[in-house]
């Protein structure tokens, strides 16, 4: 059974801080890393998508690296904003199961107070 | 683009109902849509795998027949919660595939609606 994991489970930082956070996740068969950003009452938005290892996206503040032979991601974002403030997924495709469904870890929930 | 959405977003109903959640993808098609639940302090986890004109995929663990899917068209699928009980109280969420995106190669981008909160009294 695969296993994704994320730490801290929760974050309180302020605002002009800059946080980073974790994602394991099995590092064989690697296949792809997702990370998503999830506002209350909305859609997960993806962030990134990451393939190959060492590869480091940048999206505005929030930026994100991938060791796919440690197996980790750290997502990072530089001076926080209360707009920041959302649970923080990662995400492993499953391909030993359904047809691609998504293997959630439990998130990072971000607060970023002003 | 890339836009899913789910109605209801929370639904409140008597123990025995039967509650429908929608889930649709706007502006594109999609062949494969995926329907997750989320117990509190929990991940999201996969019920189901619900393909368009086909019968849908239950994960071990997953009633078939109290959780129905039907997906009739390349935009729409629906989970019917049957004789609902207030075990079955969970926030549940779609995903859905782009027929023709980045999706349907190994990123395996899906899109997600907004979920919607059950609660069984």
């Amino acid at each position: 059974i695969l296993n994704v994991e994320q730490s801290p489970q929760s974050l309180h930082v302020q605002e002009g801080d800059s946080t980073n956070f974790t994602c394991s996740f099995p590092s064989s068969n690697f296949y792809a890393l997702h990370w998503y950003r999830w506002e209350t009452a909305k859609s997960p938005e993806a962030l990134f998508v990451m393939t190959l290892n060492g590869d480091e996206k940048k999206k505005g503040r929030i930026s994100a690296t991938l060791n796919t032979k440690e197996g980790y991601s750290y997502l990072y974002i530089k001076g926080s904003q209360p707009e920041d403030s959302a649970t923080y997924l990662c995400a492993f495709p499953n391909y030993g199961g359904s047809q691609g469904n998504l293997i959630f870890g439990k998130g990072t929930k971000l607060s970023v107070k002003p | 683009g890339a836009v899913v959405s789910q109605h209801p977003s929370r639904v409140i109903c008597k123990s025995g109902t039967s509650v429908k959640i929608e889930c649709r993808s706007l502006d594109f098609q999609a062949t494969t849509m995926f329907w997750y639940r989320q117990f509190p302090k929990q991940s999201l986890m996969l019920m189901a795998t619900s393909n368009e004109g086909s019968k849908a995929t239950y994960e071990q663990g997953v009633e078939k027949d109290k959780f129905l899917i039907n997906h009739a068209s390349l935009t729409l699928s629906t989970l019917t919660v049957t004789s609902a009980h207030p075990e079955d109280s969970s926030f549940y969420i779609c995903s859905a595939r782009d027929r023709f995106g980045t999706g349907s190669g190994e990123n395996n981008e899906q899109f997600f609606g907004p979920g919607t909160r059950l609660t069984v009294l």
